[in-house]
């Protein structure tokens, strides 16, 4: 079994200041690791993915993440934000059964992410 | 290529009802999975299907049901609605090929029981 803690319900931050969004993660078994985006009335958006390699993963929007196994986190970061980027913000894993991902995703609670001009 | 598509977009219902949700993946993809999305309860997982064949389930009563016809359109069924199942359901679609397969999301169906 897989679950997900996000360490920060609410973050506020101003325009153009870094952010760090906190992820850990338990599990298992060996897992694939994501951030998704959702906008208000809309769906999940990818943002990044860690499947292996480098343990540090860019993704769209500018955004970055960095999966560190030993301390089992995968934190979220933006050296700059912009006001478009306010949006709810979600950590998942998903296991990964000898390469072969299944469409069970499991998610943390989620982190609000709002920028302030 | 066309995304996701979920309909209704939004259905109001009363308590003991049932509801019927739709959801057409991406075309070629043949996985689908359903998610509830509550203010408590977050993202929860409900149930995957694969070729008609529901692959994975997560830990929710009966009431809840899926199935998946033979071009990939899935439906996910409520049977006596209570106020707690009041959420956003949101379906996904991959191709389920071998190695990571990206999910994609469409944009939910906002089920509110009165």
């Amino acid at each position: 079994a897989q679950s997900v803690t996000q360490l920060d319900s609410q973050v506020p931050v101003f325009e153009e200041a870094p952010v760090e969004l906190r992820c850990n993660y338990s599990s298992s078994v060996s897992v694939y690791l994501f951030w998704y985006v959702q906008y208000p009335n809309q769906g999940l958006q990818l943002l990044l993915k860690y499947l292996s390699g480098s343990t540090l993963v860019k993704g769209i929007n500018g955004f970055e993440a960095e999966f560190n196994k030993s301390q089992t986190s995968f934190h979220l970061r933006k050296p700059s934000v912009h006001i478009s980027d306010t949006a709810e913000y979600f950590c998942a894993v998903s296991p990964n059964a000898g390469g072969t991902s299944y469409g069970k995703l499991t998610f943390g609670q989620g982190t609000i992410l709002t920028v302030h001009p | 290529k066309a995304g996701v598509t979920q309909t209704p977009r939004y259905l109001i219902k009363t308590r003991g009802q049932q509801v019927t949700l739709s959801c057409s993946p991406i075309s070629g993809h043949r996985s689908v999975s359903w998610y509830q999305q509550t203010p408590g309860q977050g993202l929860q997982f409900l149930f995957e299907y694969f070729s008609e064949t529901q692959r994975n389930k997560g830990n929710f009563p009966g009431r809840f049901s899926g199935r998946q016809f033979s071009n990939s359109r899935s439906e996910m069924n409520v049977s006596t609605l209570e106020l707690g199942d009041s959420a956003l359901y949101l379906c996904a679609s991959s191709a389920r090929t071998g190695g990571y397969n990206e999910q994609f999301f469409g944009p939910g169906t906002r089920l509110t029981v009165l």
